[in-house]
């Protein structure tokens, strides 16, 4: 598949549950992102990470942890959320930080 | 505070007629603004960015320091232009990783 995909589409979870989000580019880009949309407010900007080195955490709570293996795969762990933690989480890449972003399709993630 | 502001929710227009979706941005710096477009079951996509200075899909947006506004407009709307848009900004310098994006406008275009 090209672009960027992300598995799983949909996810429920507890909050005692530990899980993670999955992205993966076939662009060949350098540049990873995840953002959160949650309803009625903007995309958040969460994690960058360039070259597999994290760039910039956005104050983002420790709850989520996020692993860029390599330049094309990037997680999202996921453990203790909290109900307000619902919300589509997507992921972007990029040809370095200051090109177009390609967005995936989001997890649209549940917590219960 | 929020940098990127979007302050309709949702523009109806009919078919032919002008659109425009305003956005405006709060930074002093030298941004980068970009518009993204969604479509019904589609991905978000870049749709323009000011650096550009491109027409796409007929729709133009102009960078006013002044007014700190990025509006997006088409001369005459198509119902295919129905969809979310994005207004976002980047920020210059040594915060160019830095992304904001506003709340969305969702444009309707009625037959």
């Amino acid at each position: 598949e090209t672009g960027v995909t992300q598995t799983p589409r949909h996810l429920v979870m507890g909050m005692t549950n530990k899980k993670s989000l999955k992205c993966e580019q076939h662009l060949g880009h350098n540049a990873m992102y995840w953002y959160k949309q949650s309803a009625k407010k903007p995309l958040e900007l969460m994690f960058v990470y360039n070259f597999k080195e994290q760039t910039e955490n956005n104050s983002v709570p420790s709850r989520f942890s996020p692993e860029c293996p390599n330049s094309s795969h990037l997680f999202l762990h996921l453990h203790t959320l909290q109900p307000e933690d619902s919300a589509l989480y997507l992921c972007a890449s990029s040809q370095d930080e200051v090109n177009e972003q390609f967005f995936g399709p989001g997890t649209r993630l549940t917590v219960l | 505070a929020q940098r990127v502001t979007q302050p309709e929710k949702l523009l109806s227009v009919f078919k032919g007629a002008p659109v425009e979706l305003k956005c405006n941005y709060s930074y002093s710096g030298s941004p980068e603004l970009f518009w993204y477009v969604q479509y019904s079951r589609q991905r978000l996509q870049l749709l323009l960015r000011h650096i550009s200075r491109e027409s796409i899909k007929g729709f133009t947006a102009d960078l006013n320091k002044g007014e700190t506004s990025f509006h997006l407009k088409k001369p005459f709307a198509q119902e295919e232009d129905s969809a979310m848009y994005y207004c976002a900004l980047r920020l210059g310098g040594v915060n160019f990783n830095k992304f904001y994006f506003g709340s969305g406008t969702k444009l309707n275009v009625k037959p």
